[in-house]
């Protein structure tokens, strides 16, 4: 039972390449969540998905876009990377409202 | 704009020492509180979870709500060296559908 799965862990890009990040959740979970992680910044939510084929934008969208897949599977990609992307990202997912946040194992990325 | 604040720390408490944590939240429709700990370099781990006013213990840890002053806080009896690390806190919002909202965190460090 593997829970919270993000791939890959650490990547580095060129300023303007592009990557897709992927996380799996076996936990049969209706909502799923992208989050960046910064020094001094905490945890900010990118864009979420409340439930299979809806997506919302959070606090801080730009320069992301999402796929809700299917129940399992939702991936973050970024058309076309900047600096100021660099940061730890976190999949996360919920059963529903009222309820505690499993995180996957964080993609730590750096653009160059 | 729904906020989350906590003391960035670091706060230093001598081992077998009580630790408190704090948090502030400014949505007043807040429904549900976690606190989370994070070490460097991992993913958060939920400590604990409170909906109601007054407290909540779970072994050496204690929860503590007061909607009307918005405040949550933890507390950590009989502090160890493992218990080093960043304290999250986060809250759901009455909407729910976005996720948790997190403080920044605070660092703790349990000096031996």
């Amino acid at each position: 039972n593997a829970g919270v799965t993000q791939t890959p862990k650490f990547q580095v890009l060129k300023t303007g390449q592009s990557m897709t990040l992927q996380c799996a959740q076996d936990m049969n979970h209706n909502s799923m969540y992208w989050y960046r992680q910064d020094p001094g910044m905490g945890l900010r939510l990118i864009y979420y998905s409340a439930s299979e084929g809806t997506t919302d934008k959070g606090e801080v969208p730009n320069g992301y876009n999402v796929s809700r897949l299917n129940k399992r599977e939702f991936s973050l990609r970024l058309e076309s990377a900047a600096p100021s992307q660099t940061s730890v990202y976190f999949c996360a997912t919920r059963r529903g409202m009222n309820t505690e946040a499993f995180f996957g194992q964080g993609t730590r990325l750096t653009v160059v | 704009q729904k906020e989350v604040e906590q003391n960035s720390g670091p706060l230093s408490v001598p081992e077998g020492a009580i630790a408190s944590l704090n948090c502030t939240y400014s949505d007043r429709g807040s429904q549900s509180f976690f606190w989370y700990r994070q070490y460097s370099g991992k993913s958060p781990e939920l400590i604990m979870f409170i909906y109601s006013n007054g407290d909540k213990e779970d072994g050496r840890f204690t929860a503590q709500l007061n909607k009307a002053s918005q405040y949550v806080s933890l507390l950590i009896r009989d502090s160890q060296p493992s218990d080093s690390a960043t304290y999250l806190c986060a809250v759901q919002s009455g909407g729910g559908a976005d996720g948790l909202t997190f403080g920044k965190g605070t660092h703790l460090i349990i000096q031996p």
